[in-house]
């Protein structure tokens, strides 16, 4: 079946440091593939998506490219700050199927 | 994207009674709609997809008779817990699919049974 693998948490950076999230995913079709965002006391929200092999999503200074060849989805940000402080969830959605899977999500803390 | 609210945001109640949550689809049709669990600091877990008019669909593992599910109209889908058990304290999601599979997710429900 489908499933996602992320890296595991908690990271904690300084601002303006370059955070990197990795994401691996398990499909049996062709995924669209999501990083979605949880800031704290807050419910998701969609951050980037990519609907096939080499699109590269970006939002809000992330970035995330779709790998089919490693099959990966890695969320990238080359300087963060302290808003960005949240918990990151990578997802797959596989074709023609609303239903999402999640990764176990990653807690990202920026310290000024 | 579509804007999805929820009802309550944080709900107590006594172990034995039942809980309703809506979940609404504030400015889009929704025909299905998802029902998801977050435990502290995990994922979340797809519990059941929502169809408008017809029968919820549980994922493997989520007793039906305890979680009912209605979704009457195109923008309203209920989540009632029956019969609440400490277990079953936990935060409650949904969700609303849209196109390109990307799905819009209400503020959850936070569900603390004493």
């Amino acid at each position: 079946g489908d499933s996602v693998t992320q890296m595991e948490g908690p990271v904690t950076l300084s601002e303006e440091a370059f955070l990197t999230i990795n994401c691996t995913y398990t499909a049996t079709g062709y995924p669209s593939l999501f990083w979605y965002v949880q800031y704290p006391g807050e419910g998701l929200q969609l951050l980037l998506k990519a609907t096939k092999a080499d699109d590269k999503g970006s939002n809000k200074g992330f970035e995330a490219t779709y790998r089919k060849e490693t099959t990966s989805f890695h969320l990238e940000k080359g300087s963060v700050q302290v808003s960005d402080s949240a918990v990151y969830f990578c997802a797959l959605s596989d074709d023609g199927d609303y239903k999402l899977s999640f990764g176990a999500g990653t807690t990202v803390t920026v310290r000024a | 994207g579509a804007v999805v609210s929820q009802h309550p945001s944080w709900v107590i109640c006594k172990s034995g009674t039942s809980v309703k949550i809506e979940c609404r689809s504030l400015d889009f049709q929704a025909t299905t709609m998802f029902w998801y669990r977050q435990f502290p600091k995990q994922s979340l877990m797809l519990m059941a997809t929502s169809n408008e008019g017809s029968k919820a669909t549980y994922e493997q593992g989520v007793e039906k008779d305890k979680f009912l599910i209605n979704h009457a109209s195109l923008t309203l889908s209920t989540l009632t817990v029956t019969s609440a058990h400490p277990e079953d304290s936990s935060f409650y999601i949904c969700s609303v699919g849209q196109a390109s599979y990307e799905q819009y997710f209400g503020p959850g429900t936070r569900l603390t049974v004493t």
